[in-house]
């Protein structure tokens, strides 16, 4: 299996820009979750899907940040505008179900500048 | 109070040495615990997963769990150089999924 993909792996953009970071779980898991690492904050959980469901939304920072999974292959994670405090490595994770080990994809390093 | 509390470190061990790493947890419904590696620059990685009350041993590795005192503890068994990473805690409490800040592992040649 290829594990968890998400792309792009680097992203540099300027404040006030749409950023668009993109996932593809492993085939056959049907939770999906968006984490956020920062030095300061460590870890967080912004989201997860369930059979492609929002079940917990409550880590998203604030109206700026939204999520969507069309498909069981798919999701996205988009910031518009980007601020330069949205800086981080963006995690994507799946797993069988929602209370099962949890898989990372590689993670997208962004740069607000 | 945190969801999941990590001693951050920095922990240093000599080559060939136990390393002992530590996490409690706040939600006494917590079902199941996971521990995790993420080297400099990588993704979280999955090491073990325990659900139940005492050891459980894979390789050098073993997890164990205490749900009377909330906590729950990795053993890494002749450490090695490789071994040097951060260790995050993972708890999942049945409603959410927490992680802890991590414990930072220095295994010295």
């Amino acid at each position: 299996d290829a594990g968890v993909i998400q792309s792009p792996r680097h992203e540099v953009t300027e404040m006030g820009q749409e950023v668009t970071l993109r996932c593809k779980p492993i085939s056959g898991h049907n939770s999906l979750f968006w984490y956020r690492q920062t030095m300061m904050r460590g870890l967080e959980l912004l989201i997860y899907f369930n059979n492609n469901v929002p079940i917990d939304d409550s880590g998203m920072p604030e109206d700026r940040f939204s999520a969507k999974m069309p498909n069981a292959s798919f999701s996205t994670l988009k910031i518009q505008p980007s601020e330069p405090r949205d800086s981080a490595v963006y995690f994507c994770a799946s797993s069988l179900a929602e209370h099962n080990e949890q898989f990372f994809g590689p993670g997208t390093r962004l740069t607000v500048l | 109070q945190k969801e999941v509390e990590q001693n951050s470190g920095p922990l240093s061990v000599p080559e060939g040495a136990i390393a002992s790493l530590n996490c409690t947890y706040s939600d006494r419904v917590s079902q199941s615990f996971f521990w995790y590696r993420q080297y400099s620059g990588k993704s979280p990685e999955l090491i073990m997963s325990i659900y139940s009350n005492g050891d459980k041993e894979d390789g050098r590795f073993t997890a164990q769990l205490n749900k009377a005192s909330q906590y729950v503890s990795l053993l890494i068994r002749d450490s090695q150089p490789s071994d040097s990473a951060t260790y995050l805690c993972a708890v999942n409490t049945g409603n959410q999924f927490y992680f802890g800040t991590g414990t930072s592992l220095t295994v010295i040649p």
